[in-house]
């Protein structure tokens, strides 16, 4: 069946736009998360959704960040007045529950000019 | 907080070779711990998630071990092949309730299997 999806697989913006992120999770799935990965920090978790709810957000990094999820599926990761040092790899996961294997999406590279 | 550290960060062996990966985690209150191996510019893939109260998984020519009171998991490749070569990533679940869900990643073993 289909896995994790997420769009765009690339963007570039410049300094000061706002972004938004997709990921359309495993049909069913019930718990996303969403991660950045940079070259100097490795993989770092950001937001974790369970159905439409976001009991941890522990992750993001400033006010900056938000996201959401409707529906129990899709969700939008959205970054405002972009900097320099968003410039990575955001990551989609999803998960049949809470604790389980978690799936991960291709991830879409942003590069802030 | 939670440190995953993974030992060697690189690696290169001939093909055919057994070899095994390190990961260590500071807090042992953990609920799972996830190897994935990454190719590159793709995404995760799981390779295999061993629960607390378990000590060993299998999958294949790969066994992951896990000691969670000395906080350490090992991941061994019997009769490695080219295709092996890959980032090997491990990650840890927090036990702690509260919602609190999200992996705490090791930095990675960078694998090449020389032909």
């Amino acid at each position: 069946g289909a896995g994790v999806s997420q769009s765009p697989s690339n963007k570039v913006t410049e300094k000061g736009k706002d972004v938004e992120l997709r990921c359309d999770p495993i049909s069913g799935h019930t718990a996303l998360y969403w991660y950045r990965q940079s070259l100097g920090q490795g993989l770092e978790f950001l937001i974790y959704f369970q159905g439409n709810s976001a009991p941890d957000k522990s992750g993001l990094p400033s006010d900056r960040f938000s996201a959401e999820r409707t529906g129990g599926s899709v969700s939008t990761l959205t970054i405002q007045r972009t900097q320099q040092e968003d410039s990575a790899v955001y990551l989609c996961a999803s998960s049949s529950r809470s604790a389980g294997t978690q799936y991960f999406g291709p991830g879409t590279r942003l590069t802030v000019l | 907080k939670q440190e995953v550290t993974q030992i060697p960060a690189a690696l290169s062996v001939p093909e055919g070779e057994n070899l095994v990966l390190n990961c260590s985690f500071t807090d042992s209150a953990i609920y799972n711990l996830q190897w994935f191996r990454q190719d590159p510019g793709k995404g995760l893939t799981s390779l295999l998630l061993i629960q607390s109260s378990q000590r060993e998984q299998t999958s294949g020519r790969l066994n992951a071990s896990l000691d969670k009171s000395s906080g350490r998991s090992t991941l061994y490749i019997a009769a490695s092949q080219p295709g092996d070569s890959a980032t090997y990533l491990c990650a840890v679940r927090p036990s702690s309730g509260g919602g609190a869900d999200g992996l705490t990643f090791g930095k990675g073993t960078h694998l090449i299997i020389q032909p």
